[in-house]
C-alpha cells in the first residue's frame, strides 16, 4: 500500500516553455504533498508544502509563481515549472505523509528528471 | 531550526561486511527516526524508522539504533550485497525538510 505515483519520469523542454509534472496517491488519499528538488550528489531540498483545497506553502527562497502548484483533490497534486530555463534542469521528487494510527510516513514518488535544452 | 548531519558521506565495504552510518541531530523534541535508501534515478523509499520509546528496531539484514540522550541515530547493515548500493538520507524532523546530506554506500562484489 501507500503507492505514490510521479508522471512523467523524464521530460525535456525548450527555454521559455512550461512543464507539468503530476503526483498522485494511488490507494490513499493525501491532504498534504510536498514537493523536492535534488541536484546531483546532493540532498533533497524541500521547495514547497502542497494542500489539498488551499494555496502551497513555499520555502524560503522559492518563487511561487515560478514553481505553481495545486492540490485539486485528495489524490493528485500538480508541479508546474513556468518559463522554464537550464538552470531548473534538476530531479523533482514529490512525497505524501501516511498516518499510521496517529503516526505519519513519507511515501516518495520516483521522480522526475527535467532538462531544459 | 534543526540541524542534521549525517557521517560518513561515503562509505565502501566489501560485500558481506557490515555498514553503520549515523545521523545526528539536534531538535530534542524529535520523536521519529527514519531511514531512507535512494538508488539512481528513483524516489527515495523508506527501509526502516524507529519511535522515540524504542531504542533499537532491527528487519532481517537492517536495523536502526537510538541514542535520544545524545541525539543520535544509526542504521546497521550486516551481510551487505551488492544491492545495497545506494545514497542513504536519514530524516528527524517529520516536517521533512530535516534531511541528512545523505551516504553514497558501494558494496563492493
Amino acid at each position: 500500500g501507500a503507492v505514490v505515483s510521479q508522471h512523467p519520469s523524464r521530460v525535456i523542454c525548450k527555454s521559455g516553455t512550461s512543464v507539468k509534472i503530476e503526483c498522485r496517491s494511488l490507494d490513499f488519499q493525501a491532504t498534504t504533498m510536498f514537493w523536492y528538488r535534488q541536484f546531483p550528489k546532493q540532498s533533497l531540498m524541500l521547495m514547497a508544502t502542497s494542500n489539498e483545497g488551499s494555496k502551497a506553502t513555499y520555502e524560503q527562497g522559492v518563487e511561487k509563481d515560478k514553481f505553481l502548484i495545486n492540490h485539486a483533490s485528495l489524490t493528485l497534486s500538480t508541479l508546474t515549472v513556468t518559463s522554464a530555463h537550464p538552470e531548473d534542469s534538476s530531479f523533482y521528487i514529490c512525497s505524501a505523509r501516511v498516518g499510521d494510527r496517529g503516526l505519519l510516513t513519507l511515501h516518495f514518488g520516483n521522480g522526475t528528471r527535467l532538462t531544459v535544452t | 531550526g534543526e540541524n542534521v548531519e549525517q557521517h560518513p558521506s561515503t562509505l565502501s565495504v566489501q560485500e558481506g561486511d557490515s555498514a553503520v552510518i549515523k545521523c545526528t541531530y539536534s531538535d530534542s523534541a524529535s520523536n521519529y527516526f527514519p531511514w531512507y535508501k535512494q538508488e539512481l534515478g528513483k524516489g527515495p523509499q523508506l527501509i526502516i524508522d524507529i519511535r522515540s520509546n524504542v531504542g533499537e528496531k532491527k528487519d532481517q539484514r537492517i536495523a536502526v539504533t537510538l541514542n535520544k540522550t545524545a541525539k543520535h541515530f544509526s542504521l546497521h547493515i550486516t551481510e551487505t550485497q551488492p544491492e545495497d548500493s545506494a545514497v542513504y538520507f536519514c530524516a528527524p524532523k517529520l516536517t521533512i525538510s530535516g534531511f541528512g546530506a545523505g551516504t553514497r554506500l558501494t558494496v563492493k562484489p
